[in-house]
């Protein structure tokens, strides 16, 4: 029930094109959803980040979507461009009670040129 | 000054030997986090210290001894470790544990 099931495990994706990530997660504890972006060589960066009381959240190229009927959530970069190969991390907190951080296993993401 | 800072970046030590990982933050986080990070596994959260006390510890081996001395410093104590501990080491701090994480660069640690 802790668990954060990430995929595809690994994506690649024509430059302009989008790139979608899907997490889904059990725990209904949870209630904040961030992602994380890890270049070669360096630690996560936190991305963009929902709460379950809105169903997307748009910064810049990058968009989440959340379903919180079906406990899922998803990353979409639209656009995708070469900077943004990288290997992306979705992830899942409960805020209050156990605090709770679970990480997803990661997609790695490649975008041609 | 990046907001949190690693070192050393790379470590190489036999299996007995005795090696600290350092870790601080500039960022006025109350809460601070050792992940190991290993390839096609999720992030393993280790521990958690919140106002310098340690909350967590997720069945960690005893060879792995976290210290925090004050807010700003965490450390990782490495001694007799096996092979299967090579990975990346990363250190998280957050405001408080309700808050988003941020994360070092991590220290890539190999066991011989």
């Amino acid at each position: 029930q802790q668990q954060v099931k990430q995929s595809p495990q690994s994506l690649i994706v024509q430059k302009g094109g989008i790139s979608i990530i899907n997490c889904a997660y059990e725990n209904t504890a949870f209630d904040y959803f961030p992602w994380y972006q890890q270049f070669p060589g360096k630690g996560p960066a936190l991305l963009i980040a929902i709460r379950p009381d809105v169903s997307e959240k748009k910064e810049g190229r990058f968009t989440i979507s959340f379903n919180k009927s079906a406990k899922q959530f998803s990353l979409h970069i639209m656009d995708s461009q070469p900077g943004d190969s990288a290997t992306y991390f979705c992830a899942a907190l409960a805020t209050s009670g156990t605090y709770k951080y679970i990480f997803g296993t990661g997609t790695r993401l490649k975008v041609l040129a | 000054e990046t907001g949190v800072t690693q070192t050393p970046r790379h470590l190489v030590m036999g299996m007995t030997n005795k090696k600290s990982l350092k870790c601080e933050q500039h960022l006025g986080h109350n809460a601070m986090y050792w992940y190991k990070q290993s390839a096609k596994k999720p992030l393993e959260l280790m521990f958690v210290y919140n106002f310098k006390e340690q909350t967590e510890n997720n069945s960690v081996p005893s060879r792995f001894s976290p210290e925090c001395p004050n807010s700003s410093h965490l450390f990782l104590h490495l001694h007799t470790l096996q092979p299967e501990d090579s990975a990346l080491y990363l250190c998280a701090s957050s405001q408080d544990v309700s808050r988003p994480q941020h994360f070092g660069d991590g220290t890539r640690l190999s066991i011989l």
